[in-house]
């Protein structure tokens, strides 16, 4: 299974942009990359997720670089709620996400 | 709109006990996953249900673990014979279609049964 590599922690200044990177140089054409959150206590929930082309939702942006091999996860504006650990997952077709260790989000007030 | 619900939150056992863990999915959901996480680690898939059906259990331990998701009811996790090992957060997921193979398919996620072992 193709795998990520995302920074162990990063932080953001509250109301400021964040863009957390995730690698992911053994990406298939055909994976999705799909990213979640874990807020404390709580269940992973899911944020975006993208093939080749940029993604907008409300919660975030998706930037996919032209070759595939790395994206950002975009807030544009980070608050409290967002402190959280973010996961990039490649999905290959299959219901088996691999979970890494992700990057936890620190934000300060 | 309930979202996944997992019930223990929280469960206590002895070493040797029995933890039933129960999920119901999100209403028109039909498909149920079960992943779990240790402490510090990120999740790790344990096994795929449809309804009556196991579909893929290979992160299952061979050994003391069994799900179930019946016609009616919820999803049910089984621990036998728990050890301290087993201590994790175990997480429930639905999703309202079989995964379609485009690699597109989101969970929902309940927010996890905490399953201590002493």
């Amino acid at each position: 299974d193709a795998k990520t590599t995302q920074p162990n922690s990063m932080e953001s200044n509250e109301e400021e942009p964040v863009h957390l990177p995730c690698n992911h140089s053994t990406i298939s054409g055909t994976d999705y990359i799909h990213w979640y959150r874990q807020l404390p206590s709580q269940g992973p929930e899911y944020v975006i997720h993208g093939l080749t082309s940029n993604v907008n939702n409300r919660m975030a942006s998706l930037a996919i670089a032209e070759d595939r091999k790395s994206s950002t996860l975009i807030l544009h504006r980070a608050t409290l709620r967002d402190a959280a650990v973010y996961y990039c997952i490649l999905n290959t077709g299959t219901y088996k996400y691999i979970f890494g260790t992700g990057t936890r989000l620190k934000v300060l007030a | 709109n309930a979202g996944v619900m997992q019930n223990p939150r929280h469960l206590v056992r002895r070493r040797g006990q029995e933890a039933r863990l129960r999920c119901s999915p999100m209403k028109g959901h039909s498909h149920v996953y079960w992943y779990r996480q240790l402490p510090e680690e990120g999740l790790k898939f344990m096994v795929y249900l449809q309804k009556e059906n196991i579909i893929d259990e290979s992160g299952m331990p061979k050994e003391r673990f069994s799900a179930e998701f019946p016609k009616e009811g919820p999803s049910i996790l089984r621990i036998q014979q728990v050890v301290r090992g087993d201590s994790a957060a175990y997480f429930c997921a639905s999703s309202p279609q079989p995964n379609d193979g485009t690699g597109a398919n989101v969970l929902t996620f309940g927010a996890g049964s905490r399953l201590t072992v002493l």
